[in-house]
Formats: C-alpha cells, sequence, structure tokens
C-alpha cells in the first residue's frame, strides 16, 4: 500500500539558518506531492504542492521538487524565521485520500 | 464561508456517550472529507462526500463511527459509545469539484473521552 515516511523531530534550528526536511514515498502510479504546515493553534495549511515528477511546488520562500527516481518530495528553505516554528507534515493524493507523514516538528530560535 | 468550519471545537465526552462532530464546508465545495489526527501523528483518512453521496468509508474504524451530509453541504460525523481511544482531533476538510483537487482544512475538533 502507500505510505509516506518523513524526518522525526523535533528539529531545532536558529534563525536565517537553512532548513530541509528529508520526505520519501511508497506509492503506486503517479500520486500529487504535498507538504502542509500547522502552526501552534492553528489547523493545517496547504503550504505547496507538486502533481507530477520533476515539478517544483515553491511559497513563502519554501520549496520541494517531485523526484520519481528517489520518490522523494524533500522540503528546503534557505533562511528560516522564527515565524516558521511549526508541524510540517509531507502527503501524498491518491484516490481522493490524502495520506500523511507523521508530521515534522520545526523549533526555530532567536 | 471564508474557511472551513467545525463545531464544537472542543468536546470532553464520557466514555458511553454519545457525540456529534460539525463540518461547514467552504461554500460552494462539492467534496468533503473526514480525518482522524492522534497526538503527534499525521491524520489519517476516514471518509469522503462528493455532495450528499458517501463514496469511501473505508478508514472508518468502526460501525460506531458515522458520517453523513445530507443535503450535500455540512456534514456531521458521529461516534456512538465513544471509547478512550477515540481521544484525538477530528478534521474536516473540503475541496471545490473533483477530489483531485487540493483540500483545504478547518481547525478541527478535539475530543476527549474520559
Amino acid at each position: 500500500g502507500n505510505s509516506v515516511t518523513q524526518m522525526e523531530g523535533p528539529v531545532t534550528l536558529s534563525e536565517e539558518a537553512f532548513l530541509t526536511i528529508n520526505c520519501t514515498y511508497t506509492a503506486t502510479g503517479y500520486p500529487s506531492l504535498f507538504w502542509y504546515v500547522q502552526y501552534p493553534g492553528e489547523g493545517l495549511q496547504l503550504l505547496l504542492k507538486a502533481t507530477k515528477a520533476d515539478d517544483k511546488g515553491s511559497n513563502k520562500g519554501f520549496e520541494a521538487t517531485y523526484r520519481k527516481e528517489t520518490t522523494s518530495f524533500h522540503l528546503e528553505k534557505g533562511s528560516v524565521q522564527v515565524s516558521d516554528s511549526a508541524v510540517y507534515f509531507c502527503a501524498l493524493h491518491s484516490w481522493g485520500k490524502l495520506q500523511f507523514g507523521a508530521g515534522t516538528q520545526v523549533v526555530v530560535t532567536p | 464561508g471564508a474557511g472551513v468550519s467545525q463545531s464544537p471545537r472542543y468536546k470532553v465526552a464520557k466514555r458511553g456517550q454519545d457525540v456529534a462532530l460539525r463540518c461547514d464546508p467552504i461554500s460552494g465545495h462539492v467534496s468533503l472529507f473526514w480525518y482522524q489526527q492522534a497526538l503527534g501523528q499525521g491524520p489519517e483518512f476516514l471518509t469522503y462526500f462528493q455532495n450528499e453521496a458517501q463514496l469511501d468509508k473505508s478508514g472508518l474504524p468502526s460501525d460506531r463511527f458515522f458520517a453523513e451530509r445530507p443535503e450535500g453541504s455540512v456534514s456531521t460525523l458521529k461516534i456512538q459509545r465513544t471509547q478512550q481511544e477515540d481521544s484525538a482531533v477530528y478534521l474536516c476538510a473540503s475541496s471545490l469539484r473533483q477530489v483531485t483537487e487540493t483540500q483545504y482544512f478547518g481547525p478541527g475538533t478535539r475530543l476527549l473521552v474520559l
């Protein structure tokens, strides 16, 4: 069956550091891939998405590229801010359902 | 409305009680989804509606869980005879038309069963 695996947290960074959160998936076919973010006390928000191989999703300085050959969709940001502290979820879309990873908590300190 | 809304935001139930959780999707959104998120985990799919038709209920964990969307808009997730393992955040999401489109999530209902 389908599955999503993302790196465990918490990931603690200083402001302006480079962030990478690894995400790999197992799926039949070519699902759409997503990153959602959950800020403290708030609901899930779509951060970015990619619908086919080699697509790059980007938003708010975050980027992720759909890599079919490595079945990966790693999230990156070049310079994080304290306001980026949140839990990040990688997900794939298959047959109408979103299947999520366990989430990675990111803590950015001033 | 501007976004997906859910009520109540918090619910405490005694074991064995029945609960009903409400979801108001974004106006005009055809597809509606329910997910369950246990503490420290990612959301897990429960069920999906297209208009009033429940097209997939494969994620409902037991026959104590029941969802409906009678008029193709508001949806209710009902849990009968709640158990402690039902404690979780229940998320509702909607998408505009087809099931392949982006899903927009509500704030969730946090259910605690004592």
